[in-house]
This record gives C-alpha cells, sequence and structure tokens, in this order.
C-alpha cells in the first residue's frame, strides 16, 4: 500500500530538548516536504527536497532542520524546540513537483506539544 | 505569486441538503487545483483535483468542483450532505515547477442532522 509514514504521531517535550519526527514514503517518490498547520492559517511548507542530498528552505523553516541522505526518508529535527513550535506536522511526498498536476500524499500528521 | 483564499471558515449544514465551499485562488500561469479533506485526528486525503483537462471535476464521495477562469474560482459542491462529511477541507494551488504548494486556510465543514 503506498503511504506515507510519520513518527512519533504524538510527543509532549521541554523547551530545548532536541527531537526528530521521522517521515518514509514507500512510492520512490522524488519530492517531499515538511508542513507545519496552525489554527486559521492552513498548512506552510517548513522546508523541501527535491532528491537525495538536495533540501531547501519553505516559508517557515527557522528552528527547524532537514536530511535527505536516502530518497525514502526525509526527517525534520528541531534541535532546540521552543513553544512556538507547537503544532500539527505533515510529511508529504509526490513524483516530482516539475508536473504541478501531481497529487501530493501526506502522513497522518504529528502533533508536537513543546511545555 | 500564487494564493488562495476559502471564503468561509465554518459552513454548516443540514444532513441531505446540498454542500458548497467556496475557493478563489490567483495564479501567475495556469495552476492546478485541488481540494483536500481532514477529518479529525486523520491526515489530508485528495478529493478531487483539476490539471486543465475538463473543467467539471468529480471527486471522491459524490463531491465535484468546477474551475472558472473568469471568476478564478474552484468551488466544492455536494448535492447531499452526509454526516460522514463532517472534516475541515482545504483548497490548495500548485503551479508547475514550485517549490511548495498553497494552501488555503480551511473550511469547517458541519453536518446537523
Amino acid at each position: 500500500e503506498a503511504q506515507v509514514t510519520q513518527n512519533p504521531r504524538y510527543l509532549i517535550t521541554v523547551t530545548g530538548k532536541k527531537l526528530t519526527v521521522t517521515c518514509s514514503q514507500n512510492m520512490n517518490h522524488e519530492y517531499m516536504s515538511w508542513y507545519r498547520q496552525d489554527p486559521g492559517l492552513g498548512l506552510r511548507q517548513i522546508y523541501y527536497s527535491m532528491n537525495v542530498e538536495v533540501t531547501d528552505k519553505g516559508d517557515v523553516p527557522e528552528g527547524y532542520k532537514v536530511s535527505r541522505k536516502e530518497k525514502r526518508n526525509f526527517p525534520l529535527i528541531l534541535e532546540s524546540p521552543s513553544p512556538n513550535q507547537t503544532s500539527l506536522y505533515f510529511c508529504a511526498s509526490s513524483p516530482t513537483p516539475r508536473n504541478s498536476g501531481n497529487t501530493i500524499y501526506f502522513g497522518e500528521g504529528s502533533w508536537l506539544t513543546v511545555v | 505569486a500564487q494564493s488562495v483564499t476559502q471564503l468561509d471558515s465554518h459552513v454548516s449544514v443540514s444532513e441531505g441538503t446540498p454542500v458548497l465551499l467556496r475557493c478563489n485562488y490567483s495564479s501567475s500561469y495556469s495552476p492546478s487545483l485541488f481540494w483536500y479533506v481532514q477529518h479529525p485526528n486523520k491526515g489530508l486525503q485528495l478529493l478531487l483535483k483539476y490539471t486543465s483537462a475538463a473543467t467539471l471535476v468529480k471527486g471522491i464521495n459524490g463531491f465535484e468542483a468546477e474551475f472558472k477562469k473568469s471568476e478564478t474560482s474552484f468551488h466544492l459542491t455536494k448535492p447531499s450532505a452526509h454526516m460522514s462529511d463532517a472534516a475541515e477541507y482545504f483548497c490548495v494551488v500548485s503551479e508547475t515547477g514550485r517549490r511548495a504548494l498553497t494552501f488555503g486556510s480551511g473550511t469547517r465543514l458541519q453536518v446537523q442532522p
């Protein structure tokens, strides 16, 4: 089954404690990205990756890092989380962004609370 | 630059009555447009997409949307609402080669019995 898998789904952490949210897709997609969802703001892109070893900032990258060492994995790293990073996070993938009609596949989301 | 405006943050309908969720977009190029649905504590599921073929697009669960270039609109409709349609709906625009999708702020659909 085609899917995007995120872990953990729910996490409460403390300010400053490094954490990683993993994302894996089994569709051999080139393009992967991370979004955060906040009330009234829809989804905003944090980082994206066009392919292995190619990553770039989205609209709200501050406080986040990513890596793309393998095609299937795209972890999101919060080096020093702060309360304003409390949010619902989605990982997404698609075959390529060169065709705007490609369907984007989303993971089920990761609820992160930073206290 | 591309942008999306969902005109209603909340819509409430009675079961069995029509649904209309409104979306206007702005795009410098010929865009692709999507509607995604998010049920509580779930990820986003694609309802339908427009990619410059037929302007009336049919999706899953009886939903459809019409692309109107002159009005820059892509409204989502369903003839008869079901309780299971209660969810949040996002209108999304994408341009070829652009790095990101642009999401609307979402419309929460309530379905009353």
